[in-house]
């Protein structure tokens, strides 16, 4: 198993909504990231986990709230959006052993903040 | 930090030209460095990556790029394209220092491809 599976593909949320992103990966990735990407950009790192520990948080609001359970399995909790947070969301995993290091990428999460 | 740059902002090329897109990057020591392409809506895949040895490294689909130490730059180059290489191409560079964790990726290069 390669992938990493994010859910939903689509949210839709009021500025008052909570909501969660999901990230999973089998692969026994013991790094997990979130990235944001608008329209026509790149993505912009916003976390990474390093053996579920929180190793990197590139000055992210505090509406973004990261949770890494388990080594397989990374979340995103959302709260009191603003609507220029609508982006694509993207989770990666990489194995953390430094000769081999590449980033998969799951499909992403694409948010409306309405 | 590091920082990536991709001179051209979009790119059309005819089905079954030669391509090369432009990288350069910016780092104390040598990069990792990565090639990823993004179709629209989906997420990013690898198509090569560059740590030590070989500077001309083969990736899937056909690419190949050249890292070039003395230019700082990484291109990614295709002898000839098909009309399914269509998509948004970045290039990234990985931080040594952290097991290259704080991946950037530069602004990318949109690839139109003409029949």
């Amino acid at each position: 198993d390669t992938e990493v599976t994010q859910t939903p593909k689509h949210l839709v949320m009021g500025m008052t909504n909570k909501k969660s992103l999901k990230c999973e990966q089998h692969m026994g990735h013991r790094a997990m990231y979130w990235y944001k990407q608008k329209a026509k950009k790149p993505p912009e790192l916003m976390f990474v986990y390093s053996y579920e520990k929180l190793s990197i948080n590139e000055s992210v609001p505090s509406r973004f709230s990261p949770e890494c359970p388990n080594s397989s399995l990374l979340n995103l909790h959302l709260h009191a959006l603003q609507p220029e947070d609508s982006a694509l969301y993207l989770c990666a995993s990489s194995q953390f052993r430094g000769t081999n290091e590449k980033l998969f990428f799951g499909s992403g999460t694409q948010l409306s903040v309405l | 930090a590091q920082s990536v740059t991709q001179p051209d902002i979009h790119i059309t090329v005819s089905e079954g030209a030669s391509l090369e897109l432009r990288c350069n990057y910016s780092y104390g020591a040598t990069p990792y460095l990565f090639w990823y392409v993004q179709s629209p809506g989906q997420g990013l895949q690898l198509l090569l990556k560059y740590f030590s040895g070989d500077t001309l490294v083969q990736g899937i689909k056909g690419f190949e790029a050249e890292f070039k130490r003395s230019q700082s730059s990484f291109n990614l180059r295709k002898p000839s394209v098909h009309w399914s290489d269509a998509a948004e191409y970045f290039c990234a560079v990985g931080d040594r220092n952290n097991y290259g964790q704080n991946f950037v990726f530069g602004p990318g290069t949109r690839l139109s491809v003409l029949p």
